[in-house]
């Protein structure tokens, strides 16, 4: 049974637009979500994370959404980039002294020049 | 670079054989992670060394098994190899629980043939 889902498993965007990649658990012990980039060939590259006690985090041109009544959350890029292109993978942590990673699938962004 | 390095990059090896996959954590990195990705999957939790103990497993099959050292590099030994333990092996590590941040190697490609 798959805690993490990301529906999309691929997004192709336009240089410049906005990026938006999605991901939606299950388990409401999560409370720690997190984002990696995965470039092929390397290991995956932490990104982004957010708390479950926020609804937003921000990192430059990366922004997290949680929305914890829906279990869902969000990876916006703003401006999006060539070299953003990559697979984004969505990881949760019900912390607590557990601190595995349940990750989801991945959804592969390309961002066309 | 994450400053986490695994050895060898790639393996090829023969069903029934043993291989044995090695990790060095980041400077300061007490928490040691393994992780497989198999075609088709997101990345799947096998186990957890924090300072030399085995802290939390996943779904790791008896023919596998790990180890963290004093000078805290891990080593991931997998046996009795069958076709489907052919994926990405790859070693994460961390400060402490305090944050679940992990950083990632770049993996081991392991080929069972």
């Amino acid at each position: 049974d798959q805690q993490v889902k990301q529906n999309s498993p691929s997004l192709s965007v336009q240089e410049g637009r906005i990026s938006i990649l999605n991901c939606d658990y299950t388990n409401s012990m999560f409370d720690y979500f997190l984002w990696y980039k995965k470039y092929p060939a390397e290991g995956p590259t932490f990104l982004i994370s957010i708390s479950s006690i926020k609804d937003k985090n921000e990192d430059g041109r990366f922004t997290v959404f949680l929305n914890k009544s829906a279990k869902h959350l969000s990876l916006h890029i703003v401006p999006s980039q060539p070299g953003d292109s990559a697979v984004y993978f969505c990881a949760a942590s019900e912390g607590g002294g557990s601190e595995k990673l349940v990750f989801g699938k991945g959804t592969k962004l390309t961002v066309n020049p | 670079d994450s400053g986490v390095t695994q050895t060898p990059k790639h393996l090829i090896t023969a069903t029934g054989q043993r291989v044995t996959l090695r990790c060095s954590p980041r400077s300061g990195d007490l928490s040691v992670y393994w992780y497989q990705q198999s075609l088709d999957q997101g990345l799947q939790f096998l186990i957890q060394y924090y300072n030399g103990e085995e802290r939390a497993k996943g779904n790791i099959l008896e023919r596998f098994s790990a180890q963290q050292f004093p000078d805290l590099h891990s080593e991931l030994n997998l046996s009795s190899l069958e076709l489907g333990d052919s994926a990405l092996y790859f070693c994460a590590s961390s400060v402490d629980a305090a944050r679940p941040e992990q950083f990632f190697g770049p993996g081991t490609r392991l080929t069972v043939l």
